[in-house]
């Protein structure tokens, strides 16, 4: 069965700090995605990386980062937490097939105080 | 850049009563087209897509999806819900060179008895 784990479900952390989602798929996929999901906003996409150590900007990448130095494990860093990053963020993987489904994880409810 | 609309934010609905969820995307190039369904506190799972061919599209849990090309539709139908259809459903659309999607802002459906 497919799976994409997420690291934490809830996390609260502080302003300032530096904060790590992490994300592990256990598909072999090539690409892996990091959303984040606001009400009345949908899923908006902050980075892509389509193979190991390769990344692509999504739509919101200011204030995030991401490594990925193995196939299975995408990282999203917030280099230093603020208020307006409180939100929910959904890892997904896909094959690089076009067309492929892309597969989420159950996400993590970050709240920064 | 391709956009997806979903025309309706909130959609209540009887069990047992047909659903329609409208999607619009505007795209000048070819798209292939997704629906997928977030239960509550899960991740999205997909519902079904369009890549080409049949217009009609059948998926998973008695859901369908009509491709109109001229209207730029891709809108959901289920001839009768149950309790358990109660969720979020986001379209998204790509384009076939490319494996990001961009996702409609979400519409909640809440099926009542």
């Amino acid at each position: 069965d497919v799976k994409v784990t997420q690291s934490s479900r809830y996390l609260v952390k502080r302003t300032g700090e530096k904060v790590f989602l992490e994300c592990v798929q256990d598909m072999d996929h090539e690409n892996m995605f990091w959303y984040r999901q606001d009400p009345g906003l949908g899923l908006r996409l902050i980075y892509f990386s389509y193979d190991v150590k390769m990344k692509e900007k999504g739509d919101i990448p200011e204030g995030y980062s991401v490594s990925r130095e193995k196939k299975e494990r995408f990282s999203l860093i917030l280099e230093s937490a603020s208020t307006n990053q409180t939100s929910m963020y959904l890892c997904a993987s896909s094959p690089r097939d076009r067309g492929a489904e892309q597969y989420f994880g159950p996400g993590t409810r970050l709240t920064v105080t | 850049a391709q956009s997806v609309t979903q025309l309706d934010s909130q959609v209540p609905v009887f069990e047992e009563a047909p659903v329609e969820l409208r999607c619009n995307y505007s795209s000048s190039v070819s798209v292939y087209l997704f629906w997928y369904v977030q239960y509550p506190n899960q991740g999205l799972q997909l519902l079904l897509k369009y890549l080409s061919g049949s217009t009609l599209v059948k998926g998973i849990n008695g859901f369908e999806a009509e491709f109109n090309k001229s209207q730029t539709s891709f809108h959901l139908r289920k001839p009768s819900v149950h309790i358990s259809d109660t969720a979020e459903y986001f379209c998204a659309v790509t384009r076939p060179n490319d494996y990001k999607l961009s996702f409609g802002a979400g519409t909640t459906v809440t099926v009542r008895a």
